[in-house]
């Protein structure tokens, strides 16, 4: 069975730009998440959506933008890019809204994510 | 302020002995501890997980203990492979099945 899988694998793009991020979950899955890994540091929540409406909202500015299917794929935004917002976008499905399921053993499955460089 | 802290950033062990690596929180509304393993151009995968109403869970080569009054989070690997070799980061799951919340990672290397 295919995993999470993420489009493109590496993108450069200059200040000001607009980006489009893309993910299609595991088959099955309803439920997708997108997070933002700097070097260096963790990864951290952007937003969830679940039956194609925004569950969830991290500390992300309004340049953060993103949307879900009705194939349950989705794709991330980001406007105006600035040179911070270089990092590894990762997308992650789980079968059902939440992060682990309810006996803890759905976690999130992660794609292989989309390294973003900003010029 | 940092809800979840990996003070090291790197551990390094040699095969077959123990790996450990600790993972500690501040805010105590934590339902499940997770630890995702990631490889170089990987995306993190699950490696084990344990519920706040449990102390200890094991998998294998793997086990994850939990003190909830110390807040401190574990993850045992016995014995250490060199394929072991990645970056670990402990997740935590609030309550109310908000959003994982990660550590920063600690990278570990299992020498030959």
């Amino acid at each position: 069975d295919a995993g999470v899988t993420q489009s493109p694998t590496h993108l450069i793009k200059t200040r000001g730009q607009q980006v489009t991020l893309r993910c299609s979950p595991i088959s099955g899955h309803k439920s997708v998440s997108w997070y933002q890994q700097v070097l260096g540091q963790g990864p951290q929540f952007i937003f969830q959506y679940y039956e194609k409406e925004e569950r969830g909202r991290g500390n992300f500015p309004d340049r953060f933008s993103a949307r879900q299917f009705p194939n349950y794929s989705s794709e991330l935004n980001v406007n105006a890019l600035l040179l911070g917002d270089s990092a590894l976008y990762l997308c992650a499905s789980t079968l059902a809204l939440g992060a682990v399921g309810q006996g803890g053993d759905q976690p999130q499955h992660f794609g292989d994510g989309t390294r973003l460089s900003i010029l | 302020d940092q809800q979840v802290k990996q003070n090291s950033p790197s551990l390094s062990v040699q095969e077959g002995r123990i790996s450990i690596l600790n993972c500690d929180y501040t805010n105590s509304m934590f339902d499940y501890f997770l630890w995702y393993k990631k490889y170089p151009a990987e995306g993190p995968t699950f490696l084990i997980s344990i519920s706040s109403i449990k102390d200890k869970n094991e998998d294998g080569r793997f086990t994850v203990f939990l003190n909830k009054s110390a807040k401190h989070l574990s993850l045992h690997i016995v014995p250490s492979q060199p394929g072991d070799s990645a970056v670990y980061f402990c997740a935590l799951l609030p309550s109310g099945n908000t959003p994982l919340v990660f550590g920063k990672g600690t990278r570990l290397s299992v020498i030959a």
